[in-house]
């Protein structure tokens, strides 16, 4: 146990679908990221938050929406998407987004058919 | 950021000291050193951090020499459980206007251990 859960653990949608990840961190931590991890692909860092605002996005396509309404929650909607966003989305948190010591989430392993 | 170079796998048995090193030849003077751990289908775990010679915590150590440009982490005494991929990441703190680098993850060494 980590301190960040993540909802739902598994997810399978339609190309068409609309569906939201949830991610909540019980750590008083101040930065907050969204990962994807493929199979045989090395860990992806898709968006950073700090103090509820966007520090970076890494190239993500617009079918992947992050949403950080407090410290302790990021969402993550997904719209649209593509077979090949199947994967593991991993949430982390951090004290700050200076600190390396990142405390991750056990991922939603999303299947899109 | 610096690119790191680790064994793609690694085997051990149970009760042995395990040593993964880690190149990083283009290191800089603001990067620090950092391994995690993950097992199938979970998230990274935190094991350690260091910036230069030796650290030590409950799970690890660190040994990063003088120039910097390698790093091993040290596991005492193995078990069955520490299988899993360790993963060395390298990188600062960027200077203006705040905010890291982020992780970049490579592909990690996969260790396993036997009976």
């Amino acid at each position: 146990e980590t301190g960040v859960t993540q909802t739902p653990r598994h997810l399978v949608m339609g190309m068409t679908n609309k569906k939201s990840l949830k991610c909540e961190q019980h750590l008083g931590h101040n930065a907050m990221y969204w990962y994807k991890q493929s199979a045989k692909k090395p860990l992806e860092l898709m968006f950073v938050y700090s103090l509820e605002e966007r520090v970076e996005n890494n190239s993500v396509p617009s079918r992947f929406s992050p949403e950080c309404p407090n410290s302790s929650h990021l969402f993550l909607h997904l719209h649209t998407l593509q077979p090949e966003d199947s994967a593991l989305y991993l949430c982390a948190s951090s004290q700050d987004i200076v600190s390396y010591e990142q405390y991750f989430g056990p991922g939603t392993r999303l299947t899109v058919t | 950021l610096a690119k790191t170079t680790q064994p793609i796998s690694m085997d051990s048995y149970e009760g042995q000291e395990v040593n993964i090193t880690c190149s990083h030849n283009n290191i800089a003077t603001n990067d620090y050193i950092t391994w995690y751990q993950q097992f199938p289908s979970q998230g990274p775990r935190f094991i350690i951090q260091g910036y230069k010679t030796k650290v030590t915590n409950e799970v690890a150590s660190l040994f990063i020499p003088a120039d910097r440009k390698s790093s091993t982490l040290s596991l005492p005494r193995v078990s069955l459980s520490d299988t899993a991929v360790y993963y060395c990441l390298v990188g600062s703190v960027r200077d203006s206007g705040g905010g890291a680098d982020g992780l970049t993850f490579g592909k990690g060494t996969h260790l396993i251990i036997q009976p």
